[in-house]
């Protein structure tokens, strides 16, 4: 199957401070990945649908201001946690939908540890 | 908003025996996903159906497409201990808008 790559794995940053994660699809260009946030034993929440080359479009009740989605080009989508705080400690995943097939192939996720 | 109703949320069953859950709609959807998460990591595709009434298998796995296009099962058969894990079914449109996922099946096998 496709691949999409989550870098940092995990993550651990000083409150008050921002951290990137990146989501990149290795072998297929993605024109529309997802970014979803898990808590513990829970389903995944969708936060946004990013789009290559547009703005991101965030669910109702995700702060576009506190997490910033780039999706620069057809491989690479980020997320920025802004002005980190504990609460936001989470497992953060993101998804990429294979052109031409209705498929989403998910990365491998990122803990992040807000201190 | 489209929601899908994946049961049951969680299962205890002994090593050996076979496994159903399923997911039902109240929406149409051309295209049924089955994932599988283990903890600490992302969700896995197991399997990927995309006509009505398809029957797909991977393995011990068999899943198949609702021939109303609103629901999917996946069963699976004489389960080990690293069946484990959560799984997640996801419905999707043409062209992957957004997907729906289902709240996820919590699999506990006992050796």
């Amino acid at each position: 199957g496709a691949v999409v790559s989550q870098h940092p794995s995990w993550v651990i940053c000083k409150s008050g401070t921002s951290v990137k994660i990146e989501c990149r699809s290795l072998d297929f260009q993605a024109t529309t990945m997802f970014w979803y946030r898990q808590f513990p034993k829970q389903s995944l929440m969708l936060m946004a649908t990013s789009n290559e080359g547009s703005k991101a479009t965030y669910e109702q009740g995700v702060e576009k201001d506190k997490f910033l989605i780039n999706h620069a080009s057809l491989t690479l989508s980020t997320l920025t946690v802004t002005s980190a705080h504990p609460e936001d400690s989470s497992f953060y995943i993101c998804s990429a939908s294979l052109p031409g097939r209705d498929t989403i192939y998910f990365g491998e996720g990122s803990w992040l540890t807000v201190v | 908003g489209q929601q899908l109703n994946q049961s049951p949320q969680s299962m205890f069953i002994q090593e050996g025996e076979d496994v159903s859950m399923n997911c039902t709609s109240s929406s149409i959807f051309n295209t049924w996903l089955w994932y599988k998460q283990e903890p600490g990591e992302g969700p896995v595709l197991l399997i990927a159906l995309y006509k009505a009434g398809e029957l797909t298998s991977n393995g011990r796995l068999t899943a198949q497409f609702g021939i109303t296009r609103k629901d999917s099962f996946l069963n699976i058969s004489a389960s080990i201990p690293s069946d484990v894990g959560i799984y997640f079914c996801a419905g999707l449109n043409t062209n992957a808008g957004k997907s729906t996922f289902g709240d996820g099946t919590t699999l506990t096998v006992k050796p």
